[in-house]
């Protein structure tokens, strides 16, 4: 397996609280990405980045930020929870080389009240 | 509107049969495709590929086969076991975006023994 852990792996939170959820990689991967997967959706992209403090928005990155300041660790941040944010969040991980294989983790559960 | 589609939210399955699961997808800069098995309260694990050049590929009992007129691939596995049962999501990448991918919103497979 790939190696790459989130911590923590449930949090409760409440509504207008900050939240930061972390994705970390012993891989060396270039590309790190942010889904959450809620019913009927799928998996839906945040955001992603493609090198150490390059980032860019997915498909539903309002109320989401994101930082990579080394290659490991890529950092999701809820300014401001809401309850629309209550999901699973997976990060993967993927290399450069041209395969479009993404290596999941293990998954975030989050809840805000 | 999604671009990936899996019209079938579950399938159930006897042992030793073969389950198909479908997917659809609207882009046409999509091509190359992939599936991903996801067991509860884990993230998807990579299952098998397929590049658009291509309308078969096969490992083990997982085949999966594209029909780009149609804009629809599916994903054979036979014959079918209980270990199977899970949530199968297609996914798909465009010619020009590098790693990216977009999800189906899955197909949650159960193989009765």
């Amino acid at each position: 397996d790939a190696g790459i852990t989130q911590s923590p792996r449930h949090k409760v939170t409440e509504t207008g609280t900050p939240v930061t959820l972390r994705c970390h990689q012993t891989e060396n991967h270039r590309y790190m990405y942010w889904y959450r997967q809620d019913p009927g959706h799928g998996l839906r992209l945040i955001h992603y980045s493609y090198g150490v403090k390059d980032t860019d928005k997915g498909e539903v990155s309002d109320g989401y930020s994101v930082s990579r300041s080394k290659t490991e660790d890529f950092l999701l941040t809820l300014e401001s929870a809401t309850s629309s944010q209550t999901s699973v969040y997976f990060c993967a991980i993927s290399e450069s080389s041209g395969s479009n294989e993404q290596f999941f983790g293990p998954g975030t559960r989050l809840t805000v009240l | 509107d999604q671009q990936v589609k899996q019209n079938s939210p579950s399938l159930s399955v006897q042992e030793g049969r073969i389950s198909i699961l479908n997917c659809d997808y609207t882009n046409s800069m999509f091509d190359y495709f992939l599936w991903y098995k996801k067991y509860p309260a884990e993230g998807p694990t990579f299952l098998i590929s397929i590049s658009s050049i291509k309308d078969k590929n096969e490992d083990g009992r997982f085949t999966v086969f594209l029909n780009k007129s149609a804009k629809h691939l599916s994903l054979h596995i036979v014959p079918s076991q209980p270990g199977d049962s899970a949530v199968y999501f297609c996914a798909a990448s465009p010619n020009n975006a590098g790693n990216m991918l977009t999800f189906g919103g899955g197909t949650r497979l159960m193989v009765k023994p």
